[in-house]
């Protein structure tokens, strides 16, 4: 199935600065859900967005799905030490499998 | 605690021996699926079963890996002949629907394999 393509791989920030992260498709998604990883942890399912220009919030987190669905994006407010960890965009394709991006690590910076 | 289990947690094996890796998944699910981790990088499906069914292992190497979810008991990805390569996380995840049905997926611990 097509990819997802996260960016960026990396994100280092001060603790108190934002963090975004984009996940792309070249195609149309019938869906996107996001998923958190700490480190050495197991994925941790967020959200799951579907609707066209969805916007869904959770305290510091903003999910957003882009109006022709074909990207997304996790915005957080504030960082705190706690959000340390990977995020990663994941959707279904047409064949039943979840595919994930490769993730955007979250690195606050000492 | 009724959240998917995985054990071992960390599993070391010297080339060319097997490695059993099991998963019970959460009270309630039916449907089981596993993973593939390596360093750095993003999870990449294996295989997706059901109670004695394979759905779908398109995600699984033909040779040396078996996966197998029995009417008793809990689901086992079975790597035989093991080599260096096979050094992954593997994790485990469950859900109530079928993947039809877009369900988000409750992951266990995983499984963290290491080849000498």
């Amino acid at each position: 199935g097509q990819q997802v393509m996260q960016i960026p791989q990396y994100q280092h920030v001060q603790e108190g600065e934002d963090f975004t992260t984009y996940c792309n498709s070249s195609t149309t998604l019938s869906n996107i859900q996001w998923y958190k990883q700490r480190p050495g942890g197991h994925p941790v399912f967020l959200i799951q967005l579907v609707k066209s220009g969805e916007v869904k919030k959770q305290k510091r987190l903003t999910f957003q799905f882009g109006e022709a669905k074909k990207n997304s994006s996790l915005h957080i407010t504030a960082t705190q030490t706690t959000d340390v960890g990977t995020y990663f965009c994941a959707r279904w394709d047409s064949n039943y499998q979840l595919i994930w991006g490769a993730g955007t690590k979250l690195i606050i910076k000492p | 605690n009724a959240g998917v289990m995985q054990n071992p947690r960390h599993l070391v094996r010297r080339r060319g021996q097997e490695a059993r890796l099991r998963c019970s998944p959460m009270k309630g699910h039916s449907h089981v699926y596993w993973y593939r981790q390596l360093p750095e990088e993003g999870l990449k499906f294996m295989v997706y079963l059901q109670k004695e069914n394979i759905i779908d292992e398109s995600g699984m190497p033909k040779e040396r890996f078996s996966a197998e979810f029995p009417k008793e008991g809990p689901s086992i990805l079975r790597i035989q002949q093991v080599v260096r390569g096979d050094s992954a996380a593997y994790f485990c995840a469950s859900s109530y629907d079928d993947r039809g049905s877009n369900q988000p997926q409750h992951f266990g611990d995983g499984t963290r394999l290491s080849i000498l």
